[in-house]
């Protein structure tokens, strides 16, 4: 029983392309986020969501758009994907903001 | 915002020896959590410690809210160990939340 699962793992395309990456969690948890890991393993908060209402929105570039169906799904959509994109993207989740963070297993992006 | 800062960046042990991690902050917070990834790349919570001591097996942690930082003490250390350990800290002010992690300490345990 997976508590934060995301897909792909993995995902290699090229650049100018659009892209998506589902989080779902059986966790019951009202809070869900996107964290960006680069590869000097820094982890950049990128987006929070609680009960499918924003309330995280870091700097990040406005081609990337969290959407939100339910509590329980936080999607990652990408467009006109640049090299620079390429990274580790984290799904998580806490009962709320102020609650341990369970992660998901993260899926790689390649942009080529 | 918030600063979190983690030393020492890099560090080598034998197996079985003890080592202290340390997480500074540059204000006041309203939770620290302590993670490990494994060299797989998966994020395990470790400790959910905004303030006092906990102890899970050979791991336990210390944060002193007052004086900004947090002490991650691994005992006993296993080649299973190795890997990143971060801190993060959850930070409001100004009407928004900050959620920052450290860049994390890199251990390596070999036998």
């Amino acid at each position: 029983d997976t508590a934060v699962s995301q897909t792909p793992k993995y995902l290699v395309t090229q650049m100018g392309n659009d892209k998506s990456i589902k989080c779902e969690q059986n966790l019951g948890h009202d809070t869900m986020y996107w964290y960006k890991q680069d590869s000097k393993k820094f982890l950049k908060i990128m987006f929070s969501y609680n009960n499918k209402e924003l309330i995280i929105n870091e700097t990040v570039p406005n081609r990337f758009s969290p959407k939100s169906p339910d509590k329980a799904h936080l999607n990652l959509h990408i467009n006109s994907l640049e090299l620079g994109d390429s990274a580790v993207y984290f799904c998580a989740s806490s009962q709320v903001l102020s609650s341990p963070l369970h992660f998901g297993n993260g899926t790689r992006l390649t942009v080529t | 915002g918030i600063q979190v800062e983690q030393s020492p960046p890099d560090l080598i042990l034998q197996e079985g020896a003890n080592s202290t991690l340390r997480c500074n902050f540059s204000d006041s917070v309203n939770n620290l959590q302590w993670f490990h990834q494994n060299p797989w790349g998966q994020l395990i919570n470790l400790f959910y410690i905004p303030s006092g001591t906990k102890q899970n097996g050979r791991l336990s942690a210390t944060t002193v809210a007052t004086e900004r930082y947090s002490l991650l003490y691994i005992s006993s250390s296993q080649t299973t160990d190795s890997g990143v350990y971060f801190c993060a800290v959850l930070y409001s002010g100004a009407g928004s939340y900050q959620l920052t992690f450290g860049k994390g300490t890199k251990l390596s345990v070999i036998p």
